[in-house]
């Protein structure tokens, strides 16, 4: 089946820096990736969704200069967090849309859990 | 606003019983439903969805759901509850092209 990848799944790192988590789709190509952050305890909430060759669309209240997506090939879709702060700290998790026509589903990467000190 | 509701926060079951996780869905047009179950510190793995056809839907590790219109509900069951099964259960619709989730439901099963 169709396999997602994430890297890597956990990061921690320092106040003031940026850090970069990459979504690859191992088998199957991803015009659509999806970037979700989730707090403990609770659901997922969708970030912003990763289009390949363009820009990507930020869910309302997601701040898109801090929270860069970039969906350059049809594997692959990075998010890096910029000037990261501990309230960023958080799991996040990435999804690619596999299939075709109206009966197509998601499958999800193994979440990264970032820890900003 | 299209959604799906897990009414409870929790289902606690004894290994060997069957469990239920409910989902109920308020959407317009014909919805396209999934549960996905998360293990500890890992992203989600699929287990089934309903797109059209028969409103009981097979799916992976023994799980299966009824999609029932009238009720506007989607529960998820299994008919012999195993430890391993012990997991958070997500309910989700598609919405456009995106997925939209349900609180969550901790199993918690006992042996």
């Amino acid at each position: 089946g169709a396999v997602v990848s994430q890297h890597p799944s956990r990061v921690i790192c320092k106040s003031g820096t940026s850090v970069k988590i990459e979504c690859r789709s191992l088998d199957f190509q991803a015009t659509t990736m999806f970037w979700y952050r989730q707090f403990p305890k609770q659901s997922l909430m969708l970030m912003a969704t990763s289009n390949e060759g363009s820009k990507a669309t930020y869910e309302q209240g997601v701040e898109k200069d801090k929270f860069l997506i970039n969906h350059a090939s049809l594997t692959l879709s990075t998010l890096t967090v910029t000037s990261a702060h501990p309230e960023d700290s958080s799991f996040y998790i990435c999804s690619a849309r596999e299939g075709d026509g109206a009966n197509y589903g998601y499958t999800f990467g193994s979440g990264t859990r970032l820890t900003v000190v | 606003a299209q959604s799906v509701a897990q009414p409870e926060d929790q289902v606690n079951v004894a290994e060997g019983n069957p469990l239920t996780v409910k989902c109920t869905y308020s959407v317009s047009g014909n919805p396209y439903l999934f549960w996905y179950v998360q293990y500890p510190n890992r992203g989600l793995q699929f287990l089934l969805k309903y797109i059209t056809g028969d409103n009981l839907v097979k799916g992976s590790y023994g799980f299966e759901a009824e999609f029932n219109k009238s009720q506007t509900s989607f529960h998820l069951k299994k008919p012999s509850a195993l430890v391993s099964d012990s997991a958070l259960y997500f309910c989700a619709v598609r919405v456009g092209r995106k997925l939209v989730f349900g609180a969550g439901t901790i199993l918690r099963v006992k042996s």
